[in-house]
């Protein structure tokens, strides 16, 4: 099935280190959406974006939704050792039904 | 508000066997996608129910099928199963919106496992 273009694929970084992960499609998508999955759990919302250019912030996360609408990036400042996880980017088209597209996930870890 | 929950947590089948598996929705949500995610991928796109009806199917075979009930929580059937089927399946719910959609939450998962 089809997957987004998501990098890099696993990041080993030190605590209190920002970080910059990436997603990139070859269709246009409406939303582009930002998750967390930890093991054992289902991914966790983290932001949705709604409209090109847009740039959004939770807390310490701060993503962009591309201007083409083909691509989107997540950063994350300051690491702390409970951001470990698989971080998805996804992208959503609108009217019809809500077809989600996953990339294949940053697998990020962070040194104490 | 009552998040998404997905029953059973873990399931251990063989090939051949038939499988449900049931999901009940967040409060307030009209819709329910269903998603495969194998060992290190991300999740597939499986179908998506809404009104009690199919409203959308990815690349998957017609061995997976699924309902929605009025009280808008679902069942994902897989019959026939082969070991290509192990994976963790994942529910979702939404509310879908006239002319558009909604962010999607996820359940804890499913872990399928075909022996």
């Amino acid at each position: 099935g089809q997957q987004l273009n998501q990098s890099p694929q696993s990041m080993f970084i030190q605590e209190g280190e920002d970080v910059s992960m990436n997603c990139t499609s070859s269709s246009i998508f409406n939303t582009w959406l930002w998750y967390k999955q930890e093991p054992g759990e289902g991914p966790v919302l983290l932001i949705a974006l709604y409209k090109a250019g847009e740039l959004t912030s939770n807390g310490r996360l701060t993503a962009q939704f591309g201007i083409t609408r083909k691509d989107s990036f997540l950063n994350i400042s300051a690491s702390i050792p409970s951001d470990v996880g698989i971080y998805f980017c996804a992208g959503q088209t609108s009217g019809g039904y809500q077809k989600v597209t996953f990339g294949i996930g940053t697998k990020l870890q962070v040194i104490p | 508000e009552t998040g998404v929950t997905q029953s059973p947590t873990h399931l251990i089948k063989t090939r051949g066997q038939q499988v449900t598996l049931r999901c009940s929705s967040q409060s307030g949500h009209n819709t329910v996608s269903w998603y495969q995610q194998a060992l290190g991928q991300g999740p597939q796109f499986i179908f998506q129910y809404y009104r009690e009806e199919e409203n959308g199917r990815g690349n998957f075979p017609p061995r997976f099928s699924g309902l929605q009930f009025p009280n808008y929580s679902s069942e994902l059937n897989v019959n026939a199963l082969e070991l290509d089927d192990s994976a963790l399946y994942l529910c979702a719910s939404s509310f879908k919106l006239a002319g558009g959609g909604n962010e999607q939450f996820f359940g804890p998962g499913t872990r399928l496992t075909v022996l």
